[in-house]
């Protein structure tokens, strides 16, 4: 089944420890996206990749990092979490050549104490 | 940078058509997407333009006018599962997404 996965699913962490939450799509797609959405708002992107080794700053970049080793990866880091990154994230996917159709991960709830 | 603006509700009564208008601002301009969500759930996409006119699939129908920087969403014969929240996207020729808030669509019996 062709699919965008995130894990983990729910996170509650404290405040300075370091996280991971990892992206996988089985889509062979070239281009990957990091957006969080916080309530009443829409979904703002944090990195995104237009292929692999190929990393772009989106709106709301600070405190986060990206890698993108493998074409089917795109982890996001959070070095030292703060409260203000109490969040809902979501990674998409999407064909190179797409003019737009993204592709939704299922979310991925962080609480940071 | 890039900015979207769109109604934060609407209200319409199954059967009925409703409109979602939605506009934006953005440097190289390379279309403008549509996205339902439900709840919280993963947004799944709707429809995209990237020319002027209309775009129809089934129920959903969707508008584009690059001189007013202007587009809408159309939904006809309302059901209730179609009560969600839907963005409007923007994205530009560097790859860049922009969403907007979001506008929570109630259907009513």
């Amino acid at each position: 089944e062709a699919q965008v996965t995130q894990n983990p699913r729910y996170l509650i962490t404290v405040t300075g420890k370091k996280l991971t939450v990892t992206c996988s799509q089985n889509m062979n797609h070239e281009y990957m996206s990091w957006y969080r959405q916080d309530p009443g708002l829409g979904l703002r992107q944090i990195y995104y990749s237009m292929n692999v080794e190929v990393t772009d700053k989106g709106d709301v970049p600070e405190g986060y990092k990206v890698s993108r080793k493998e074409k089917r990866n795109f982890p996001l880091i959070l070095e030292s979490p703060s409260p203000n990154q109490t969040s809902l994230y979501f990674c998409a996917s999407r064909p190179g050549e797409s003019p737009y159709e993204q592709y939704f991960g299922p979310g991925t709830r962080l609480t940071v104490t | 940078g890039q900015s979207l603006e769109q109604p934060s509700e609407v209200t319409a009564v199954e059967g009925a058509i409703v409109q979602i208008n939605c506009t934006y601002q953005t440097s190289g301009f390379y279309g403008l997407s549509w996205y339902q969500q439900h709840d919280g759930g993963a947004p799944t996409f709707l429809s995209y333009n990237a020319l002027d006119g209309l775009e129809e699939t089934g129920r959903f129908s969707s508008f584009l006018s690059r001189s007013d920087s202007y587009g809408y969403l159309l939904l006809q014969e309302l059901q209730m599962k179609d009560s969600a929240s839907y963005f409007c996207a923007v994205r530009n020729n560097a790859g860049k997404s922009t969403f907007g808030d979001g506008t929570t669509l109630t259907v009513k019996p």
